[in-house]
């Protein structure tokens, strides 16, 4: 199957500092790619879709000035985590999507641990 | 706004078990219907996927059935291993967008030697 990276794959960062997680889809182009946050044994939810090109959109309740999210590439979606507080510490997970011909299909990067002191 | 609920949300057994995780999911509009795994502190592993029009989808000893008009699908697994111990998380996708993916809280399972 396809593959899909995340870096980092762990940071630590004091309060206040903004950090940037990204995503890349290493052997197909994806113009879509999902943002997902997973606090501690629970689900995943989505915070954005992320289109090449164009703004991301936002589900309800995250903070768009907060989680600035860049998709400039077709293989390349940056989240940027502004002036990080503790309660964003969580899993960050990335999902690529393959639409090429004759396919649909996600594919989730290993996951970013944030934890802000 | 679709719910997607998983049950158990634990489940510990002997090695050697059959064993079975339930996903239920409250709009039966769905694309389609995903497990995946997911082992700690890393990312997602698709396991199945079952389009609407399917009832199920096999994989070695993993079979996923789907029941959309009830809104239930559930994840069987023969002879369970050690290695199968891990989070079973169940997504759905809607019709109307594709690929967003809804997911439930999963289901931790512990298979022991």
């Amino acid at each position: 199957g396809a593959v899909v990276s995340q870096h980092p794959s762990r940071v630590i960062c004091k309060s206040g500092t903004s950090v940037k997680i990204e995503c890349r889809s290493l052997d197909f182009q994806a113009t879509t790619m999902f943002w997902y946050r997973q606090f501690p044994k629970k689900s995943l939810m989505l915070m954005a879709t992320s289109n090449e090109g164009s703004k991301a959109t936002y589900e309800q309740g995250v903070e768009k000035d907060k989680f600035l999210i860049n998709h400039a590439s077709l293989t390349l979606s940056t989240l940027t985590v502004t002036s990080a507080h503790p309660e964003d510490s969580s899993f960050y997970i990335c999902s690529a999507r393959d639409a090429g011909f004759g396919t649909d299909t996600q594919y989730f990067g290993p996951g970013t641990r944030l934890t802000v002191l | 706004k679709q719910e997607v609920t998983q049950i158990p949300a634990a489940l510990s057994v002997p090695e050697g078990e059959n064993l079975v995780l339930n996903c239920s999911f409250t709009d039966s509009a769905i694309y389609n219907l995903q497990w995946f795994r997911q082992d700690p502190g890393k990312g997602l592993t698709s396991l199945l996927l079952i389009q609407s029009s399917q009832r199920e989808q096999t994989s070695g000893r993993l079979n996923a059935s789907l029941d959309k008009s009830s809104g239930r699908s559930t994840l069987y697994i023969a002879a369970s291993q050690p290695g199968d111990s891990a989070t079973y998380l169940c997504a759905v996708s809607q019709e109307t967008s594709g690929s967003r993916l809804t997911f439930g809280e999963g289901t931790q399972l512990t298979v022991n030697p």
